[in-house]
């Protein structure tokens, strides 16, 4: 496909129980990262992958939050034991390499946590 | 670090009007600026971008920027705007050479019939 995109589009779980959300980046772009969106909050960084490289996981906001990137391209995030506050819309993005590159955005997967 | 600061969280406007969106960033660094806007349950998308040369940048639907130095801001304007621009704006900045992004909350515009 010609952009990025993110699977489930809506997601609602009862607290307590895992979820995972997919990010399928541009083809070839080498750098994807993960955005959570909450209500009035602006786009918080969560976790950024390049190439081979070792992520930057710096913006996880807890341990019951990781993500993988399999062969260099799709992406999960998973959340373990949901918690209410985990309501929001998570962004996925991807980069080709080179400084000043713009972030290609995905539809984003809105959570609810009951 | 980087922060960016978007002044005006709802900036409602008349069609045809023009229209401003305020956005300073802190650092007096090399600095790369974005505006991306974001329609209603979609991602966001590029609307322009500044990274070196001349201080006025031109965008897609009309909009445009400028870096000003001094003043450390980057501010979106257009001349007249259409119901379709009604959406959320966000700034955004960057380090030069840094792969990371650092977000304004967003300027929601409303543009009024």
């Amino acid at each position: 496909g010609a952009g990025v995109s993110q699977s489930p589009s809506n997601k609602v779980t009862e607290k307590g129980k895992d979820v995972e959300l997919r990010c399928d980046p541009i083809s070839g772009h080498t750098a994807l990262y993960w955005y959570r969106q909450s209500l009035g909050q602006g786009l918080e960084f969560l976790i950024y992958f390049q190439g081979n490289s070792a992520p930057d996981k710096s913006g996880l906001p807890s341990d019951r939050f990781s993500a993988e990137r399999t062969g260099g391209s799709v992406s999960t995030l998973t959340i373990q034991r949901t918690q209410q506050e985990d309501s929001a819309v998570y962004l996925c993005a991807s980069r080709s390499q080179g400084a000043g590159e713009t972030q290609y955005f995905g539809p984003g997967t809105r959570l609810l946590v009951l | 670090a980087q922060s960016v600061t978007q002044l005006d969280s709802q900036v409602p406007v008349f069609e045809e009007a023009p229209v401003e969106l305020r956005c300073n960033y802190s650092s007096s660094v090399s600095v790369y600026l974005f505006w991306y806007v974001q329609y209603p349950n979609q991602g966001l998308q590029l609307l322009l971008k500044y990274l070196s040369g001349s201080t006025l940048v031109k965008g897609i639907n009309g909009f445009e920027a400028e870096f000003n130095k001094s003043q450390t801001s980057f501010h979106l304007r257009k001349p007249s705007v259409h119901i379709s621009d009604t959406a959320e704006y966000f700034c955004a900045a960057s380090g030069a050479g840094s792969y990371q992004l650092t977000f304004g909350k967003g300027t929601k515009l409303s543009v009024i019939p």
